[in-house]
């Protein structure tokens, strides 16, 4: 089956640098998304890896190495808007055709 | 433009009955994908429907259905209600059926008693 592993939680500074990790298992890899959710809000997509590398979208940027089912979201610049729940997902074709799977998603909190 | 409105908003049911969400995508969209989410964790594939097909499927019992109409709105339907059913149910739009990027709608948050 898959799975994705990407930390619970993480606590940062205003102006600060997160990374967060995931790891995944899967079989027919397509590619790897991240969304934000913030607490009652519906998900939002921030940036989607379909090759190795990094992609950067403003304060977001987000990396993936296919090779070794890992990928990574960077914040920069942290900002009190920013705290907010980040879920990778794996895109892959299954038998049944294809399928998103979300991870259990990392809560953010940045403080003053 | 609207983005992917659902309906309803909140919904309370009690065990054994039966329920209908609705999802209208984002106008252009064709394909339609149902998530279960409950609190605390990421949200988990139901369907997806691609030009009124099933393109996609979770590890959800029968009890759930779905379909998709030509104009590529959706339903999401669930019988024989359980407690385990009461999450927040959230519909995505996209282009068309690779998820590059889906645009969610605000969920119906389900309740059952």
């Amino acid at each position: 089956g898959q799975s994705l592993e990407q930390p619970s939680e993480v606590t940062a500074v205003e102006g600060a640098i997160v990374q967060i990790n995931c790891t995944y298992q899967t079989s027919g890899f397509y590619g790897l998304s991240w969304y934000q959710q913030h607490d009652g809000g519906a998900p939002t997509f921030l940036s989607y890896n379909a090759l190795d590398g990094l992609e950067e979208t403003g304060r977001f940027s987000s990396f993936l190495s296919r090779s070794d089912s890992y990928g990574y979201l960077l914040l920069q610049e942290l900002q009190m808007k920013d705290s907010a729940s980040y879920f990778c997902a794996v895109r892959d074709y299954q038998a049944a055709g294809n399928k998103l799977t979300f991870g259990g998603g990392t809560r953010v909190l940045v403080k003053p | 433009d609207a983005g992917v409105t659902q309906s309803p908003t909140h919904l309370i049911k009690t065990r054994g009955q039966q329920v209908t969400l609705r999802c209208s995508p984002i106008s252009g969209h064709k394909s339609v994908s149902w998530y279960q989410q409950v609190l605390g964790q990421g949200p988990q594939f139901i369907f997806q429907y691609y030009e009124k097909e099933e393109r996609g499927r979770g590890n959800f019992p029968d009890r759930f259905s779905a379909r998709q109409f030509p104009n590529y709105s959706s339903e999401l339907n669930v019988n024989a209600l359980l407690l385990g059913d009461s999450a927040l149910y959230l519909c995505a739009s996209s282009l068309d059926s690779s998820y590059n990027e889906q645009f969610f709608g605000p969920g119906t948050r389900l309740t059952v008693l």
